[in-house]
């Protein structure tokens, strides 16, 4: 296993269009996060899957931005109609449910840039 | 909600001891989490506290007090290697059945020689 894998690393778009961006998280992690992290700052937290079912999504996710993972595997972020300052680097990250000796592992993220 | 509070830099000289303090405010806390992130690169795992004191992983300790919502992350021998930012995190207890886990700005170090 190589440990999280986010693709594109990343993306340059027009504002308004639709971007996606997928997560391969580490095989046997059930649990999967999505992250967003602007310049200078700590990552903020997005959303969280427990196998296929989102338990819970931030007031930062506008109804633009919708996160699936349909066989609890891999999962897709959707930005809708997007803008300047959705401008960030989009991180996803994997865990086992007790992660407390291992913390979360990270992916590298896809810096998205909004033009 | 969550607040956490770290400096934002920080310079230190190769060879030398640096301490990051970080502190909280947290309802439902249950454990403090270190990390690691070289600029463009994702964040990677330090160190875990959960209980009061010391935790140490070689060059690197990470100490807690809960009473005092305190934390450190103790850097030893620097490096040239060890100029990255270290986010401060702390684990709570969501209210929608699940941990959480939520960043401070973190602290970006510089080593020189």
């Amino acid at each position: 296993d190589t440990g999280v894998s986010q693709d594109p690393r990343h993306k340059i778009t027009k504002r308004g269009q639709n971007v996606t961006f997928r997560c391969d998280p580490i095989s046997e992690h059930n649990r999967l996060y999505w992250y967003r992290q602007t310049l200078g700052q700590g990552p903020e937290f997005l959303t969280y899957f427990q196998n296929e079912a989102q338990l819970e999504k931030s007031r930062l996710l506008s109804d633009r931005f919708s996160a699936e993972r349909p066989k609890g595997s891999f999962s897709t972020l959707e930005i809708q109609r997007t803008e300047q300052g959705d401008s960030a680097m989009y991180l996803c990250a994997s865990s086992l449910p007790d992660m407390d000796a291992y913390g979360y592992t990270f992916g590298s993220g896809t810096r998205l840039t909004v033009v | 909600g969550q607040n956490i509070d770290q400096p934002t830099e920080m310079t230190a000289t190769e060879g030398a001891i640096v301490q990051i303090n970080c502190t909280y405010q947290t309802s439902g806390f249950n454990g403090l989490f270190w990390y690691q992130q070289h600029a463009g690169e994702a964040p990677t795992f330090l160190s875990y506290n959960v209980l009061d004191g010391l935790e140490e992983k070689g060059r690197f300790s990470s100490f807690l007090s809960r009473s005092k919502g305190y934390s450190y992350l103790l850097l030893k021998e620097l490096q040239m290697k060890d100029s990255a930012s270290y986010l401060c995190a702390v684990r709570y207890f969501s209210g929608a059945g699940s941990y959480q886990l939520t960043f401070g700005k973190g602290t970006k170090l510089s080593v020189i020689p």
